[in-house]
């Protein structure tokens, strides 16, 4: 199966900066990786996703970058706001499931100082 | 609107008491999953369900039981089995068809034994 991991557990940054998560995977074979924001006390929701066959794929202020080589992935935001603050997770597919599971790294959670 | 609900938001239980967390969703997803989530961590697979009157053990299904008597419905039972059922249960659903990646999730219950 795979195993998806985020790098840092906490990241601080300015308003106004730009913030970037990172997250590395296992599986070389995962065709796709989603990103997802869960604000305190709440579900995750989609932010963007990207296909393996993808180097890059942007969104509205954020951008994903993915590099098979080293097996990492990226989450950009753009000029951060206090509206940003949450945790992220990536997730990745679990091919051993067999039935398209998502299996979630621990999260980073992202800290926006005004 | 469609979507996912979960009830109730919060739920309080006794030990050694059954209790049962709700999952409804009128988006005519066949695919429905629950994760548990603890403090600091990722999402974790109890159960998930592929189609009606048919599911699966994830990684975590001691201690819990599910059914899948509609398709809109997902219920997750927490048995007396469960010795440490204190924590955030999200439930989710997957559109058909196995090129369609992304989970909706519902907004979660919080789980406290007291």
């Amino acid at each position: 199966g795979e195993s998806v991991g985020l790098h840092l557990p906490t990241l601080s940054v300015q308003e106004g900066d730009n913030s970037i998560i990172n997250c590395a995977y296992s599986n070389s074979a995962s065709d796709y990786f989603i990103w997802y924001k869960q604000e305190s006390g709440k579900g995750p929701q989609f932010i963007i996703d990207i296909r393996s066959n993808m180097d890059k794929r942007q969104g509205q202020r954020v951008t994903v970058l993915l590099n098979k080589t080293v097996k990492h992935l990226s989450l950009q935001i753009a000029a951060t706001q206090p509206g940003d603050s949450a945790v992220y997770f990536c997730a990745g597919p679990n091919s051993g499931a067999g039935s398209y599971q998502l299996t979630f790294g621990k999260g980073t959670k992202l800290s926006v100082i005004p | 609107d469609g979507g996912i609900t979960q009830s109730p938001k919060y739920l309080f239980r006794k030990e050694g008491q059954n209790v049962t967390l709700s999952c409804e969703q009128n988006l005519n997803h066949d695919a429905m999953y629950w994760y548990r989530q603890d403090p600091g961590q990722g999402l974790r697979l109890i159960y998930y369900s592929q189609i009606v009157n048919d599911f699966q053990k994830g990684d975590i299904a001691e201690g819990y039981s599910v059914s899948r008597e509609k398709k809109e419905s997902f219920p997750l039972t927490v048995t007396s089995a469960q010795k440490n059922p204190t924590a955030f249960y999200l439930c989710a659903s997957r559109p058909p068809g196995d090129r369609v990646i992304e989970a909706f999730f519902g907004q979660g219950t919080r789980l406290t034994v007291v």
